[in-house]
């Protein structure tokens, strides 16, 4: 398809459990960018790709998230040992090049729930 | 103080008036400042950019920019209720390319 594609729709683990989400962003994107939106909330950023680096990683709530882009296309967050507090929807986004004025374009995300 | 703010609403607006929404953001640097609508379980859609101080019009919908008082707001002409749904503001600050959400202001559309 043309837009950002995110696998899987729904995710439900139990509490301790790894996870991963993939992201397929749109053919061409330079940037690739990961959001995570609590119930009515807006999106809070996580990470932010340009190409296969990974040039901001601020948002990552804590050492057991993770993610990589190893040939600048599709990416993978990874959450290790899961907590309740990460029940939220992963969303990502990408743009067609490495600016900020670049609107950001998203999937329909992935739902987690840490039971 | 956070970063971008928004009425959470809900707004109510009769179909056909004009429905008025608002944002302020805090970091004077910002250059980039997009609408963003989201219906319920779905992703956030862009509905507009703006870049500059003034009026974007884009067909139903005008974005306005201040950058002295640090305020956006998006009009949307002749409501429909197809139009109900959560309006995201959201701000890019130029030295990151990350956008900084609001909180959303949730519209309803009465028939």
């Amino acid at each position: 398809g043309a837009g950002v594609s995110q696998s899987p729709r729904y995710k439900v683990a139990k509490r301790g459990q790894d996870v991963a989400l993939r992201c397929d962003p749109i053919s061409g994107h330079v940037s690739l960018f990961w959001y995570q939106q609590a119930l009515g909330q807006g999106p809070e950023f996580l990470t932010y790709f340009q190409n296969e680096a990974q040039l901001d990683k601020s948002g990552l709530p804590s050492d057991r998230f993770f993610a990589e882009r190893p040939e600048g296309s599709v990416s993978t967050l990874k959450i290790q040992r899961t907590q309740q507090e990460d029940s939220a929807v992963y969303l990502c986004a990408s743009s067609f090049l490495g600016q900020g004025n670049q609107p950001q374009h998203f999937g329909d995300g992935t739902r987690l729930s840490i039971l | 103080q956070k970063e971008v703010e928004q009425n959470s609403g809900p707004l109510s607006v009769p179909e056909g008036a004009i429905a008025s929404l608002n944002c302020t953001y805090s970091d004077r640097g910002s250059q980039s400042f997009f609408w963003y609508r989201q219906y319920s379980g779905k992703s956030p859609e862009l509905i507009m950019s703006i870049y500059s101080n003034g009026d974007k019009e884009d067909g139903r919908f005008t974005a306005q920019l201040n950058k002295a008082s640090q305020y956006v707001s998006l009009l949307i002409r002749d409501s429909q209720p197809s139009d109900s749904a959560t309006y995201l503001c959201a701000v890019n600050g130029g030295a990151t390319n990350k956008l900084i959400f609001g909180t959303g202001t949730l519209l309803a559309v009465q028939p």
